[in-house]
């Protein structure tokens, strides 16, 4: 079965822009997490969803929000983008309970 | 929220002995606590998980304990190999979709 995919693994953009970044996870599940990593926060929850449906959401402002399809493919988006921004945003997928399986990430950075 | 703290940050060991890597948890309600390893340019691989009602679970040269009256958990690696160096992390979750996460453990293995 092949993993959780995500496009694109690296990204640049400058302040101010705004940034989709995609994931499609394990064939079967329905359930996409987003976290961002960072080397000073860690892991961080961002936002998870099930059926289309965000079930949970971490805190982080409303310029980041996510979408899910009904293929179960999600979406996330960072608008005004700020420097603080930079970082490796990781999806996760499951079949809608705890065990989540990440991809390889998008490494964002912001100039 | 679930505040999770994680120890040691650093780790260094003798190719064939054990490493410990210790969580806390601060939400009695978290019922679910997986561990990942995250390598180099990748995202973080699920290698064992445990619930709150079972005390101790081991795969292969990997097991996991937990406390559920201290709130805390334990990840023990035995006969350590090159390729187990690595981050490690825990994480807690009160089934509410969402991994709070330890700031992680740098695992060197020293052949």
């Amino acid at each position: 079965k092949a993993g959780v995919t995500q496009t694109p693994r690296y990204l640049i953009k400058t302040r101010g822009q705004q940034v989709t970044l995609s994931c499609s996870p394990i064939s079967g599940h329905r359930s996409v997490s987003w976290y961002q990593q960072t080397p000073g926060q860690g892991l961080q929850f961002l936002f998870e969803y099930f059926s289309e449906t965000q079930r949970n959401k971490g805190n982080f402002p409303g310029r980041f929000s996510g979408r899910q399809f009904s293929n179960s493919r999600s979406e996330m988006n960072v608008s005004t983008l700020e420097l603080g921004d930079s970082a490796l945003y990781l999806c996760a997928s499951g079949y809608g309970g705890d065990e989540q399986f990440f991809g390889p990430g998008t490494r964002l950075t912001v100039l | 929220g679930e505040n999770v703290e994680q120890h040691p940050s650093t780790l260094s060991v003798q190719e064939g002995d054990s490493a410990v890597i210790k969580c806390t948890y601060s939400d009695s309600a978290s019922n679910y606590f997986p561990w990942y390893k995250q390598e180099l340019g990748k995202g973080p691989q699920l290698i064992i998980d445990i619930r709150s009602n079972v005390g101790e679970k081991k795969d292969q040269r990997i097991a996991v304990t937990l406390n559920k009256t201290a709130k805390h958990f334990s990840l023990h690696i035995t006969e350590t190999q090159p390729e187990d160096s690595a981050v490690y992390f825990c994480a807690a979750s009160i089934n509410d979709y969402k991994l709070s996460f330890g700031a992680g453990t740098t695992v060197t293995v020293r052949a």
